[in-house]
């Protein structure tokens, strides 16, 4: 009953510095999400994948990139990274059973740049 | 109490009130919306859902709205509790496309014992 398990729950960079962020689902699910969420502003999509082997841009994919190279895994990868990425991220994943697209998410990862 | 939830992020509420969040979509081609709940230190979770040809839908103490006309979707949530404290988003799908989930901003739920 994992669901969905997000890798790290937090991390401090210093800017300019890489990492990943890694998010594993057991449901087989088809779709899954990054998400950044800051105060004010909501959940804001970064990349998305479709199905294994594909990705693609969300509302703010700038300075992220990510990769799917297995069904269950999704991940986010910042190069070069700057204070405006502070940020939780939330990873999600959902199945498509024609409108019904309910999304599971992470806890979260807590990411300051500094 | 009322919140429209684009403009009023915060909604405060005595237990035992019933409590009625709003939320503004902007696409009329959007046909399917969920609302979620986020508890501090948590991801969201999923409260209750409704299609677009449907108006009303019920659930335990949570009752959705849909007003397509203006764009309008309500969540009313029946003698509220402590418990139900939490950040309360509205999401639309939107067909013709690969149905990824687009979330409002989020409306801050504070329930006073």
């Amino acid at each position: 009953n994992a669901g969905v398990t997000q890798t790290p729950k937090f991390r401090v960079l210093k800017t300019g510095q890489s990492m990943t962020l890694l998010c594993a689902q057991d449901m087989n699910h088809e779709y899954m999400y990054w998400y950044r969420q800051d105060p004010g502003m909501g959940l804001r999509l970064i990349h998305y994948s479709v199905g294994e082997g594909t990705t693609a841009k969300g509302e703010v994919p700038d300075g992220y990139n990510v990769s799917r190279l297995k069904k269950q895994n999704f991940l986010l990868g910042l190069e070069s990274a700057a204070p405006s990425q502070t940020s939780v991220y939330f990873c999600a994943s959902s199945y498509h059973r024609g409108l019904h697209t309910e999304a599971f998410f992470g806890q979260g990862t807590r990411l300051t740049v500094v | 109490g009322e919140s429209v939830g684009l403009h009023l992020p915060t909604l405060s509420v005595q237990e035992g009130d019933n409590s009625i969040i709003n939320c503004a979509y902007s696409n009329s081609a959007s046909d399917y919306f969920i609302w979620y709940k986020q508890e501090s230190g948590k991801g969201p979770q999923f409260i209750i859902d409704i299609r677009s040809n449907m108006d009303k839908r019920q659930g335990q103490r949570v009752t959705v709205l849909l007003n397509k006309t203006v764009k309008h979707l309500s969540l009313q949530i029946a003698a509220t509790q402590p418990g139900d404290s939490a950040v309360y988003f509205c999401a639309e799908n939107t067909s013709g496309g690969s149905y990824i989930p687009t979330f409002g901003r989020g409306t801050s739920l504070i329930v006073h014992p």
